[in-house]
């Protein structure tokens, strides 16, 4: 699975888009991004996930640079329970060897 | 609530014990995996079943063994504890083999403390 590269930390304001920012230079074609999060040490939490083309749901948007190199997890209005760790995962999808190697992820702190 | 139950939410025992932590996946999920997240170590998948079957391992130590059984719950097995094997111990679960995607729904997680 491809290694990914995340800023430690980020703050946003309550109400603002987050944006929150994810290198994996090495990506393969078959390699999807995933984001998941964690609040507090409960199970993370899954977000959503893309392979070429951007992708929206009900909690995020998920943006991919054309060259899959890099993307962006788009939180469109942050609430303080966004307040998480964020981990970006790149890994083959469609298979049932399906473990997630996290990283370190970026703590996301939303203020009032 | 992600439909996966872990028990029991807290656990407290001795060095050099063995403990059974239990985990039900969804309704319908054939795969469970395990996974340790320790202060120095973050989040470490350990070792997924799929229907019965191992399928794939990760960073598990010896000391350690996993089963699911045909109803699909999963228990891990921790023995000759260690204090550094005082953790947060997570189990997933998912569809599985033939799904489009591999979203995984964690449950909400047993801390092992190891005295």
């Amino acid at each position: 699975d491809a290694k990914t590269t995340q800023p430690p930390s980020m703050d946003c304001a309550e109400g603002r888009a987050a944006n929150l920012p994810c290198n994996h230079s090495t990506i393969s074609g078959n390699e999807y991004v995933y984001w998941y999060r964690q609040i507090h040490s409960q199970g993370p939490q899954y977000i959503i996930h893309g392979l070429k083309n951007n992708e929206t749901n009900e909690m995020a948007s998920l943006i991919i640079t054309e060259d899959r190199k890099s993307s962006t997890l788009i939180l469109p209005h942050a609430t303080l329970r966004d307040t998480a760790v964020y981990y970006c995962i790149v890994r083959v999808g469609g298979t049932s060897y399906g473990k997630l190697t996290f990283g370190q992820g970026t703590i996301l702190t939303v203020h009032p | 609530d992600s439909g996966v139950t872990q028990t029991p939410k807290h656990l407290i025992t001795a060095t050099g014990q063995r403990v059974t932590l239990r985990c039900s996946p969804r309704s319908g999920d054939l795969s469970v995996y395990w996974y340790q997240q320790s202060l120095d170590q973050g989040l470490q998948f350990l070792i997924q079943y799929y229907n019965g079957e191992e399928r794939a391992k990760g960073n598990i130590l010896e000391r350690f063994s996993a089963q699911q059984f045909p109803d699909l719950h999963s228990e891990l097995n921790l023995s000759s504890l260690e204090l550094g094997d005082s953790a947060l111990y997570f189990c997933a679960s998912s569809p599985g083999q033939g799904a489009s995607h591999n979203e995984q729904f964690f449950g909400p997680g047993t801390r092992l403390t190891v005295l």
